[in-house]
C-alpha cells in the first residue's frame, strides 16, 4: 500500500532564506509524485508533478523538488522564501497512470518571517 | 476555464440532519474524485467516478454516504444522517481520461462542513 510522509507539520523560515519541505512515500510500484499547495480560504492548487521523466521538476512560483528513487524521497525546495509563500503543503503518490486516486501526507503549514 | 467548483463553500448542520454537497468538474473531464479531511489530519480518498460509473468507492466510510455523477457530469455527495465525526473538508477533483494531463488532478475549494 503507498504511504506519504512528511517531516514536520509546521515550518518556520526567514524571508529570503532557502525553504526546504521533506516527503518520502513508499510505494510498490514507480510513483507519480505531486506537491500541492492550498492557501487560507483556496483550494489544492498543483505546484509540480513527478511522472517519471526527469528526476529534478521545476514547479510554479519558483518551487522545485527532486525525485530520489535510492532515499524514496520528493522533498520540496526554493531558494529564496517570500512572504506570498505562507500556506500548507501536501505531498501526494499516485500509481498508476490511469486515474488512480491519491494517497497525501498529512501536510506541512509554512510560515515565512519577516 | 472555469476549474472544479463545489458548493456549498460552508455548511453548518444538527446531528442527524441531511447534507448534500455539490461538485461541478472541470468541463470535458471524465474522471471525478471526492475526498476528505477531518480535523487537520490527511486529505482521504473517498470515491471515484469514471464518468457515470463508480470505478472505486473503497474509501467511503460507511453507508450513511451516498455519492452520485447522474449523466457524467456533476457529482453530489449525500451525507444521510449527518454524525459529529462527519465535520471537516470535502473536496472535488476531476482530471481528464486521455492526454498528458490525466495524471494530474484538479481540485475544488472544498466545502466545509460542521455537524454540531
Amino acid at each position: 500500500a503507498q504511504s506519504v510522509t512528511q517531516l514536520g507539520s509546521h515550518v518556520s523560515v526567514s524571508e529570503g532564506a532557502l525553504v526546504l519541505l521533506r516527503c518520502n512515500y513508499s510505494s510498490s510500484v514507480p510513483p507519480y509524485l505531486f506537491w500541492y499547495v492550498q492557501y487560507p480560504n483556496q483550494g489544492l492548487q498543483l505546484l509540480l508533478k513527478y511522472t517519471s521523466a526527469a528526476t529534478l521538476v521545476k514547479g510554479i512560483n519558483g518551487f522545485e523538488a527532486e525525485f530520489k528513487k535510492s532515499e524514496t524521497s520528493f522533498h520540496l525546495t526554493k531558494p529564496s522564501a517570500h512572504m506570498s509563500d505562507a500556506a500548507e503543503y501536501f505531498c501526494a503518490v499516485s500509481e498508476g497512470d490511469y486515474g488512480q486516486n491519491f494517497v497525501f501526507g498529512p501536510g506541512t503549514r509554512l510560515s515565512v518571517l519577516p | 476555464e472555469a476549474g472544479v467548483t463545489q458548493f456549498p463553500s460552508h455548511s453548518v448542520i444538527e446531528k442527524g440532519q441531511t447534507v448534500t454537497l455539490r461538485c461541478d468538474p472541470i468541463s470535458g473531464h471524465d474522471n471525478l474524485y471526492w475526498y476528505r479531511r477531518v480535523m487537520g489530519k490527511e486529505i482521504k480518498f473517498l470515491l471515484h467516478f469514471v464518468k457515470e460509473s463508480k470505478q472505486d468507492e473503497s474509501g467511503m466510510p460507511n453507508n450513511r454516504f451516498l455519492a452520485e455523477r447522474t449523466g457524467g457530469t456533476y457529482s453530489t455527495l449525500k451525507v444521510q444522517p449527518a454524525e459529529l465525526e462527519d465535520s471537516g473538508v470535502y473536496f472535488c477533483a476531476s482530471s481528464p481520461l486521455d492526454g498528458g494531463a490525466k495524471n494530474i488532478q484538479y481540485f475544488g475549494a472544498g466545502t466545509r462542513l460542521s455537524v454540531l
